[in-house]
């Protein structure tokens, strides 16, 4: 079945920029998504990028994709303390369920 | 303001006892999902309806669970009887289909703790 895989963990400087990564195994992904998690709270939807784009920007976000390594990244520009939170990578179930699959989820933490 | 409503926030039951979680979706999403989150296994589908009907229920325990949506407006997980394994966060989520996918929108999640 799909795939999908981030880095666990990763720890920056406020004011310095954050990438983190996913990478899939289904490409037949319309969307892929990135969703922000808050201690205590819900998903939610942070930004997404169409499939036939290989770049997103939205104000201090970046999203790179490259669909022949499969490879999804969020780039965070000035990262603040507000930004830490859990980030998760989804991308669209083949067979066109509609359904999302999810990476495990990258902890950011953001130090002063 | 519309949001996924998710009831309870929190609740801690024995072992052995029904729990209910409800969901109300935001109106005019025609799709629910059933997530739940732990920290072994990350964020899994349970289920998911689309126009109230289960569209994929894989991911659930049938022996235990059962999700069903009553009505357009709400959505029920149930858990009988519950064991302690079971404790985690239950999200629901609601969208509309686009592209042969959903952007799900997610509630604030109960988090059931099962003693």
């Amino acid at each position: 079945g799909e795939d999908v895989e981030q880095s666990l963990f990763l720890s920056v400087r406020e004011g310095d920029s954050s990438v983190i990564n996913c990478t899939y195994t289904d490409s037949s992904s319309t969307y892929l998504y990135w969703y922000k998690q808050e201690p205590g709270a819900g998903l939610q939807l942070l930004t997404y990028i169409f499939s036939n784009m290989d770049m997103k920007q939205d104000q201090r976000l970046t999203v790179l994709l490259n669909k022949k390594d499969k490879h999804l990244s969020l780039r965070i520009a000035d990262t603040q303390t507000g930004d830490s939170a859990i980030y998760f990578c989804a991308v669209g179930s083949s067979g066109n369920t509609g359904k999302l699959i999810f990476g495990q989820g990258t902890t950011l933490q953001v130090k002063p | 303001d519309a949001r996924v409503t998710q009831t309870p926030r929190h609740k801690v039951t024995e072992m052995g006892q029904e729990v209910t979680m409800r969901c109300q979706p935001i109106l005019g999403h025609n799709t629910v999902f059933w997530y739940r989150q732990t920290m072994m296994q990350g964020l899994e589908l349970l289920a998911y309806f689309r126009n109230r009907a289960p569209l994929d229920d894989s991911g659930m325990p049938k022996d235990r669970f059962s999700a069903e949506m009553p009505d357009a407006t709400l959505a029920t997980l149930k858990i009988q009887p519950s064991e302690p394994r079971d404790s985690a966060v239950y999200f629901c989520a609601s969208g509309l289909p686009r592209g042969g996918e959903t952007e799900a929108f997610f509630g604030q999640g109960t988090r059931l703790t099962v003693v």
